[in-house]
Order: structure tokens, then sequence, then C-alpha cells
């Protein structure tokens, strides 16, 4: 069965530019969050969609946002890149938007903004 | 606000030389305390859930377990391919479903 997986693997961007990530869930998984993880940190939290509607939000700015479509994918799209925005970007699906002990991670979205 | 701390930030060991990595936390109540692996380059992957003081949980040469205030994370007889980042994350019993993770410990084991 395949695991999470998340489109594309790395991607650069200049400063300014939008970006858009992708992430596909494990089949039958109806939740899923973004983290963002910075070289040498751990993830930070940014949104967890369930069902097509946002349930929890991070302490990001506005130019962060995301949707979830009805086969249950999802987008993070960033506006105005800034330099810090560089970092390695997950996806993790769960069952449910409670499953957090159940959650499982994709491989990442390592964008590089100059 | 929710912490976690983590100690040390890297650890170097030799095969078969067992240590423990630490998590301290601080919430306003513990939901869970999640232990993830993390090899380079890729998202982490699920270890262990704790749910209150005194509980134990073991998978192989680790043994998390979990205390009012800090997590531990002990490892026996270590191999080399138990090398990795080990990050540790609550969830406060707050209205909220999100998250904290702390920065990671890694983990090398020299052959």
């Amino acid at each position: 069965d395949a695991g999470v997986t998340q489109s594309p693997t790395h991607l650069i961007k200049t400063r300014g530019q939008h970006v858009t990530l992708r992430c596909s869930p494990i089949s039958g998984h109806k939740s899923v969050s973004w983290y963002q993880q910075v070289l040498g940190q751990g993830p930070q939290f940014i949104f967890q969609y369930y069902e097509k509607e946002e349930r929890g939000r991070g302490n990001f700015p506005d130019r962060f946002s995301a949707r979830q479509f009805p086969n249950y994918s999802s987008e993070l799209n960033v506006n105005a890149l800034l330099l810090g925005d560089s970092a390695l970007y997950l996806c993790a699906s769960s069952p449910e938007f409670r499953d957090h002990n159940e959650q499982f991670f994709g491989p990442g979205t390592r964008l590089t903004v100059l | 606000e929710d912490q976690v701390t983590q100690s040390p930030e890297a650890l170097r060991l030799q095969e078969g030389e067992s240590s423990s990595l630490n998590c301290s936390y601080t919430v306003s109540g513990l939901r869970g305390l999640f232990w993830y692996r993390q090899d380079p380059g890729k998202g982490p992957e699920f270890l262990f859930t704790l749910y209150s003081a005194g509980e134990e949980k073991e998978k192989e040469r680790l043994k998390a377990t979990l205390t009012k205030k800090e997590s531990f994370l002990h490892i026996t007889a270590p191999k080399p391919e138990d090398s990795a980042t080990y990050l540790c994350a609550v969830l406060s019993s707050g209205g909220s479903y999100i998250p904290t993770f702390g920065r990671g410990t890694s983990l090398i084991v020299h052959p």
C-alpha cells in the first residue's frame, strides 16, 4: 500500500514568487496536516484539514494557505516567498483528525528560496 | 504555551553502548507524548505514543518512558542502523489538536 506522497521533491524559487506543494494521503485517511521543518529544528505545525475543512492553524502568516480536495489530497500555497521560507515542508495523514498517534509523514518537499 | 526541550542535541555512541535521550515538556495538560525517528532527507517515522505518567512502551532496542515532566527514550545495545534524529512531540489537552515538536536529538552509532 502506498504511503503519503508529496510533490515536487525539490523546488527552487526566488523571493516574491508563489509556490504550490501537493500531498496525497494514505488511502482511507481523511486528515492531512502540513508542517514546516527548518534545518536543525523540529517540525512546526502549519495547518490541519479534515473532510475539506480547516481544523487547525499554526502561527504562520496569511501568506500561507491550504486546501483539501474531495479525494482528500491537499495543496499548500505560499505567496510572496521570503528567504526564511526555505525549509522542508512535510505532509502527514491520519485516519481521523484527532489521530496524531496514527500520523504518517511523507518524504517532504525541500523548498529553497533564493 | 506548550514547550518541548530535547537533550542532548547530539549523541555519539559506540555500537553496543546503551544510553538515554531526554524530552522535557511543559503543557497545560498532556493529551499525548510522541516519539518519532527521522532519517536524513525523509519524513519522521512514528515510534511510540505515551499518555500518562508511569507508562512504558518498547520496540526492539528502544524503550520509552513517561513522567509528569519528561520522557526518556532508552536505547539498549544500539546498532549503526539506529543512527537518526529522534524527535519528541506533545499534544496538550486544550481545544486544539496542534502538536509541538522538540528540536530533536541527532544520534550517531559507530560500528
